[in-house]
């Protein structure tokens, strides 16, 4: 296994585009993490699914965010309508249920002009 | 409410000096657990420690040891005779009972010259 993985790595969009991202967790792990990340800042915690069920969703998550894992393994972020302030690197970790290890994939750094 | 406050934002020393990466945390339950998370420039966290609540006692792996003191809140980190590699962000962070929650500090980048 390669670890968790994340595409694309880069992207640049225009104001209220539209974005998903991927992210493609370690083939056993049944959590998957969301986290976004600023500039100087630690990762904050968006959203977490537990096979295909979405337990838990951070304030952070407005309306225009919405995350999938249709099949309890890859996961979709979809961001509707950007703003400039969605800017961020956007991070996925999967790990085993109640397991405290997470592991991170590379990230997508999302920038909107 | 959890947080994490990592109040050193970067530090810089010369190689083979001892250094001490400070986090102070804080929560209402008893059973948590921090984690040490290190950043390289190539951008993906890399898992370093995690100690759980119920577990004081501090820990020594290679040139890396770890001062848990619930006294004060804090799980301090530090890296004995660092090495250029050790040039990276730090992260300290916490979270409660089921792992479905991680709580990041604003990290402190560390610099560390030949």
């Amino acid at each position: 296994d390669t670890g968790v993985s994340q595409n694309p790595r880069h992207k640049i969009t225009k104001r209220g585009q539209n974005v998903t991202f991927r992210c493609d967790p370690i083939s056993e792990h049944n959590r998957l993490y969301w986290y976004r990340q600023t500039l100087g800042q630690g990762p904050e915690f968006l959203t977490y699914f537990q096979n295909e069920a979405q337990l838990e969703k951070s304030r952070l998550l407005s309306d225009r965010f919405s995350a999938e894992r249709p099949k309890g393994s890859f996961s979709t972020l979809e961001i509707q309508r950007t703003e400039q302030g969605d800017s961020a690197m956007y991070l996925c970790a999967s790990s085993l249920a109640f397991s405290y290890e997470q592991y991170f994939g590379p990230g997508t750094r999302l920038t909107v002009t | 409410a959890q947080k994490v406050t990592q109040a050193q934002t970067e530090i810089s020393v010369v190689e083979k000096e001892d250094v001490t990466l400070d986090c102070v945390y804080e929560t209402r339950d008893t059973t948590y657990y921090l984690f040490w998370y290190k950043q390289p420039p190539s951008g993906e966290l890399v898992f370093l420690i995690r100690r759980n609540s119920f577990d004081e006692q501090n820990e020594i792996s290679g040139r890396y040891s770890w001062n848990f003191q619930k006294s004060t809140s804090s799980f301090n980190f530090t890296i004995t005779a660092s090495q250029v590699v050790d040039s990276a962000v730090y992260f300290c962070a916490l979270s409660i009972y089921n792992f479905n929650k991680f709580y990041f500090g604003s990290g402190t980048k560390l610099n560390v010259k030949p």
